[in-house]
């Protein structure tokens, strides 16, 4: 069964500090890894997009990597800000049909305090 | 931003209520989609739409129906709401090609009483 699983579930840190977010799945055949940033009471918003061949992406603060052998993918957050409080979605595509099926995670729900 | 807009915001109403969820991009992206989500759970596809004039269901089973009869105009009806449809939707619409990201709206959070 093609799953996602994302930890930790929710994470508390300082203002200032950084941390990591971890994904791991199952999916296959796999096209692309994403990673969604959902802000309470708004929709999920891209972040960075994660291909077979990459290791290693970043967007400003963010920094995602893929290990598709051992299908895992983490983002890292560096020097957090009140603003990074959100849930972070993992979502895995398959190159398996026309639509691209999407396979959701959780999420990880991140709170910065001040 | 991405352009795509849902109406209402927030819906509280009573049971039996026939019931329509808007949803509009101005991208002009072929596809979009519904999703339902829950708190701390994941999004599920309840409804998908390639193009106008074509609408397909989701993996998760629903009530609810879909049209897509122009390009812009993805509107999710419920006929006769129950309080099992009290959820969080979610419309989402993308570009052709594999990689493209999907825009999503702000939801709509739906409570039947």
């Amino acid at each position: 069964k093609n799953q996602v699983e994302q930890s930790p579930q929710s994470l508390i840190i300082l203002e200032g500090k950084n941390c990591t977010l971890q994904c791991n799945y199952t999916v296959s055949p796999f096209s692309n890894l994403r990673w969604y940033k959902q802000d309470t009471g708004r929709g999920p918003v891209s972040l960075t997009i994660m291909t077979f061949s990459e290791n290693t992406k970043s967007n400003g603060r963010y920094t995602a990597t893929l290990d598709a052998d051992t299908k895992q993918s983490s983002l890292h957050i560096t020097a957090s800000q009140l603003s990074d409080s959100a849930s972070y979605i993992c979502v895995v595509s398959d190159r398996g049909s026309t639509l691209g099926r999407l396979y959701f995670g959780r999420g990880t729900q991140l709170t910065v305090w001040p | 931003e991405a352009d795509i807009y849902q109406t209402p915001r927030y819906l509280v109403i009573g049971t039996g209520k026939k019931i329509t969820l808007e949803c509009s991009q101005t991208m002009g992206h072929d596809k979009m989609y519904w999703y339902q989500q829950d708190p701390g759970m994941e999004l599920h596809l309840i409804h998908y739409s390639y193009g106008v004039n074509s609408t397909e269901k989701g993996d998760l089973s629903s009530e609810s129906t879909v049209s897509r009869i122009r390009t812009e105009h993805f509107p999710l009806t419920l006929e006769s709401a129950r309080p099992s449809h009290t959820s969080q939707y979610l419309c989402a619409s993308s570009t052709q090609g594999a990689n493209q990201p999907q825009h999503f709206g702000d939801g709509t959070r739906l409570s039947i009483l």
